[in-house]
């Protein structure tokens, strides 16, 4: 079947250091990956996509990299701000069905 | 609306009681998604509508669970006989592509069901 695990949070880290959120997956056929955010009070939103294996998405300083071999699309950025505290969603969609499969989420806490 | 907008916010409902959460796309998507999101968890698929088809209930947890989208707008999901497990964030999606199409969903910010 398809699932999507991402590491437990919460992950507390200071201003301006490296971020790294892993999620791995399962799934039959070609997905596509996402990362969603929830900001405090707010709804989910596209933070970045890949559709093929070896494509690197990117948005606001963040980046993932579809990985086939490893079954992985790990979030990383380089430098995060207290702005960037919140839940982050590692999902899959399978191929042609639109629904979105959600990882846990994981807490991001960045202290000034 | 500029995005999607769901009403309630905030139910509270009283075991067996009937309760229906209420969708507004943003105009003129096809495409529109129902989730259930429980405490600390990632949301999980309940249905999907193409325009006022529902073409996927699969994630719909029981026949107690029913969704709607009469004419191809704004969506109805109900719940009949709401019990404790019933208690999350239902969440709805809209995106302007058709499903495969990785067209982004856009998701309103919830309804939050608590069953007493």
């Amino acid at each position: 079947g398809n699932s999507v695990t991402q590491m437990e949070g919460p992950v507390t880290l200071s201003e301006e250091a490296f971020l790294t959120i892993n999620c791995t997956y399962t799934a039959t056929g070609y997905p596509s990956l996402f990362w969603y955010v929830q900001y405090p009070g707010e709804g989910l939103q596209l933070l970045l996509k890949a559709t093929k294996a070896d494509d690197k998405g990117s948005n606001k300083g963040f980046e993932a990299t579809y990985r086939k071999e490893t079954t992985s699309f790990h979030l990383e950025k380089g430098s995060v701000q207290v702005s960037d505290s919140a839940v982050y969603f590692c999902a899959l969609s399978p191929s042609n069905t639109g629904k979105l499969i959600f990882g846990q989420g994981t807490t991001l806490q960045v202290k000034p | 609306g500029a995005g999607v907008s769901q009403s309630p916010r905030y139910k509270v409902a009283k075991r067996g009681q009937d309760v229906a959460l209420r969708c507004d796309p943003i105009s003129g998507h096809v495409s529109l998604f129902w989730y259930q999101q429980a405490l600390g968890q990632g949301p999980e698929f309940l249905t999907y509508f193409q325009n006022e088809a529902q073409l996927d209930k699969s994630g719909l947890p029981s026949d107690r669970f029913f969704a709607e989208r009469p004419e191809g707008s704004v969506s109805t999901l109900k719940i009949q006989r709401t019990q404790q497990e019933d208690s999350a964030v239902y969440l709805c999606a809209s995106s302007s592509g058709y499903r495969g199409t990785n067209t982004e969903a856009f998701f309103g910010q919830g309804t939050r069901l608590t069953v007493v």
